[in-house]
């Protein structure tokens, strides 16, 4: 099956500091990756959809210098958040697809911003 | 933008019984998915179900579309407390080849 892998799978950092996390398609290539932000018990919201090559296409009301997106490869996106403040603490979940309908997501990553 | 709307919000039941949970959405589809989240979790893929289908069943999963209501329904058999989880169901909008989930359902199993 497809495996999609998120690092780290937790993190905390201090307010204003920007963190990275990434996601990978191991055993497939992914030309498009979407990343997702869910709080504690509420569903998924797309962020944005991640392009390999191009710039990524960020949902209304997301702010593109805040939640930096770069899909380097077939295999890797990325989703920065600048200058985190504790209102960024989230779940964040990335996904890739496949394909033209399979999709497959990722475990997580916790974000607490202190 | 949420793309779909579940109820219940949340169902308690006793294990065996059967879980329905219903889903509504607001533009047509490429295909409607349901998926499974453990607290605290990712997601897993349950079941797929193409805008040309009415009815799939996967184990004790049985999932219907209706698209000129635009509404899926997702039923559980002869549930176990294993399936304590929140489920959601994630529509393919035609057109745009990206998931929007809708707002989910906690389902509590109670041994």
């Amino acid at each position: 099956g497809a495996v999609v892998s998120q690092h780290p799978s937790w993190v905390i950092c201090k307010s204003g500091t920007s963190v990275k996390i990434e996601c990978r398609s191991l055993d497939f290539q992914a030309t498009t990756m979407f990343w997702y932000r869910q709080f504690p018990k509420q569903s998924l919201m797309l962020m944005a959809t991640s392009n390999e090559g191009s710039k990524a296409t960020y949902e209304q009301g997301v702010e593109k210098d805040k939640f930096l997106i770069n899909h380097a490869s077939l295999t890797l996106s990325t989703l920065t958040v600048t200058s985190a403040h504790p209102e960024d603490s989230s779940f964040y979940i990335c996904s890739a697809r496949r394909g033209k309908y399979e999709q497959y997501f990722g475990p997580g990553t916790r974000l607490t911003v202190t | 933008s949420q793309q779909g709307e579940e109820d219940p919000q949340a169902l308690s039941i006793q294990e065996g019984e059967n879980a329905t949970m219903n889903c509504s959405y607001k533009t047509s589809i490429n295909n409607l998915q349901w998926y499974r989240q453990n607290s605290g979790r990712g997601l897993v893929h349950l079941i797929l179900i193409r805008s040309n289908e009415r009815e799939k069943h996967s184990g004790r999963l049985r999932v219907t579309l209706d698209t000129s209501k635009k509404s899926s329904s997702l039923l559980i058999t002869a549930s176990r407390a294993a399936d304590t989880a929140s489920y959601f169901c994630a529509t393919d909008p035609t057109g745009f080849q990206k998931l929007v989930f809708g707002t989910g359902t906690r389902l509590l199993v109670s041994p």
